[in-house]
This record gives structure tokens, C-alpha cells and sequence, in this order.
């Protein structure tokens, strides 16, 4: 597709369950970005990716969070053993490679995902 | 570390009203700056940017100007349209940094007829 594509779009899992949000971004894109977006808040950082490569985590709010982007393309983000303070939107971003000079540095976002855990 | 201050809202205001909504930002050497929107129900989307002091971003009538000074980007807009409603975002970049856009909380703006 033309965007960044994000499913699920809604997700209500029972606290303990395991949940797994897939990003797709848009094709070319190097650079891939989670953030999560709690109730009234802006975007909070979680991981960074420049093509399969994680370059950063240190968003990660604990262990039970994991990311990975395997061939470059397709990112997922798996929550284990999921706590009602990991309720909230999850956000997928993408960009060309941020680190060329002229980049505008402009993030393409999807929709989200919004994660409810009960 | 880098971080993005912004008014607390909602901001609400009639349509043709002047719109300000103010951005403060904190981080050394010379950050880019954006406004990012988000529509009800829609993904955030990029709606101006400014990446050294004294720039002014522009799009769809709105205005920020980058002020190293007063380490400010506030928006702007002269004469706000009911469909305007939607929270603004102001974020920040290193180049050379980390690369990882930081943003502001955001704020609501809601625009009635």
C-alpha cells in the first residue's frame, strides 16, 4: 500500500496473554520507529530500527517488551505476559534513512494499534 | 536530554479566531522542529518544519518560526476552519544526533462553527 500499514487496529487481550502488533511500513523505508501513545499524551519512544538492524531500545519499558524486524521490511512488536499499564495506542513510523544529509527527517505514521488489556 | 513542552489544552476557539499554540523545546546545538497533526481517527501527519533558527515552516495557512533565542516554535494560524479540529503535536530531531524524534504531549484544538 501507498502508507504505513498497522494491524490489529484493536487488540483486548486478558492480563497475562500474549500480543503481537505488526507495522508494515512503506516500501524503501529504512528507518522504523515504535512509539507508544498513552490517554492524552504524545508519542513516547520505544525502539528504533535502520533496516533489520535495532539500533536503539532503550524505550523499552521492560523485558517483556520485544521487537524485531527480521528482513528489513515488516517490523513486529510482541508484549509478553501483558499488565494493564501496557494499555495503549501503539504507534509505527517509517522514514527514509534519517542519517542522509538533506533527509527532511519527516516520519510517515500509521494508524495504530490500540491495545486494551483487561 | 531533548524534550518538547507544549500549552496544555483544549484550545477552543470559533472559526476565523487567531490560533497560538505554544512550543518550547530543550536540547543543545541546533534541533530540527516540526508540527505533526492528527485528525480524529487518522495517523499523525507532517504539517510543517523548520531546521535552523530564524526558518519559518508554512503549510495550509498555518506559520512556526524557529527561534533559537527564546528556544520556541510556536503555531500560528490567522483564521482557524471547523476542519482544523484535531491535536497538534511539536517534535524535535538531532540531525546527528540519535535520530529519534521527540515529541510534545499535545494539544487539542477544537473549532466550532
Amino acid at each position: 500500500g501507498a502508507g504505513v500499514s498497522q494491524s490489529p487496529r484493536y487488540k483486548v487481550a486478558k492480563r497475562g496473554q500474549d500480543v503481537a502488533l505488526r507495522c508494515d511500513p512503506i516500501s524503501g523505508h529504512v528507518s522504523l520507529f515504535w512509539y507508544q501513545q498513552a490517554l492524552g499524551q504524545g508519542p513516547e519512544f520505544l525502539t528504533y530500527f535502520q533496516n533489520e538492524a535495532q539500533l536503539d531500545k532503550s524505550g523499552l519499558p521492560s523485558d517483556r517488551f520485544f521487537a524485531e524486524r527480521p528482513e528489513g521490511s515488516v517490523s513486529t512488536l510482541k508484549i509478553q505476559r501483558t499488565q494493564q499499564e501496557d494499555s495503549a495506542v501503539y504507534l509505527c513510523a517509517s522514514s527514509l534513512d534519517l542519517r542522509l544529509a538533506g533527509n527532511t527527517g519527516e516520519l510517515f505514521f500509521g494508524e495504530g494499534s490500540r491495545l486494551t488489556v483487561l | 536530554g531533548n524534550s518538547v513542552t507544549q500549552m496544555e489544552g483544549p484550545v477552543t476557539l470559533s472559526e476565523e479566531a487567531f490560533l497560538t499554540i505554544n512550543c518550547t523545546y530543550t536540547a543543545t546545538g541546533y534541533p530540527s522542529l516540526f508540527w505533526y497533526v492528527q485528525y480524529p481517527g487518522e495517523g499523525l501527519q507532517l504539517l510543517l518544519k523548520a531546521t535552523k533558527a530564524d526558518d519559518k515552516g508554512s503549510n495550509k495557512g498555518f506559520e512556526a518560526t524557529y527561534r533559537k533565542e527564546t528556544t520556541s516554535f510556536h503555531l500560528e494560524k490567522g483564521s482557524v476552519q471547523v476542519s482544523d479540529s484535531a491535536v497538534y503535536f511539536c517534535a524535535l530531531m538531532k540531525p546527528g544526533g540519535s535520530y529519534i524524534p521527540t515529541f510534545g504531549r499535545g494539544t487539542s484544538l477544537i473549532v466550532h462553527p
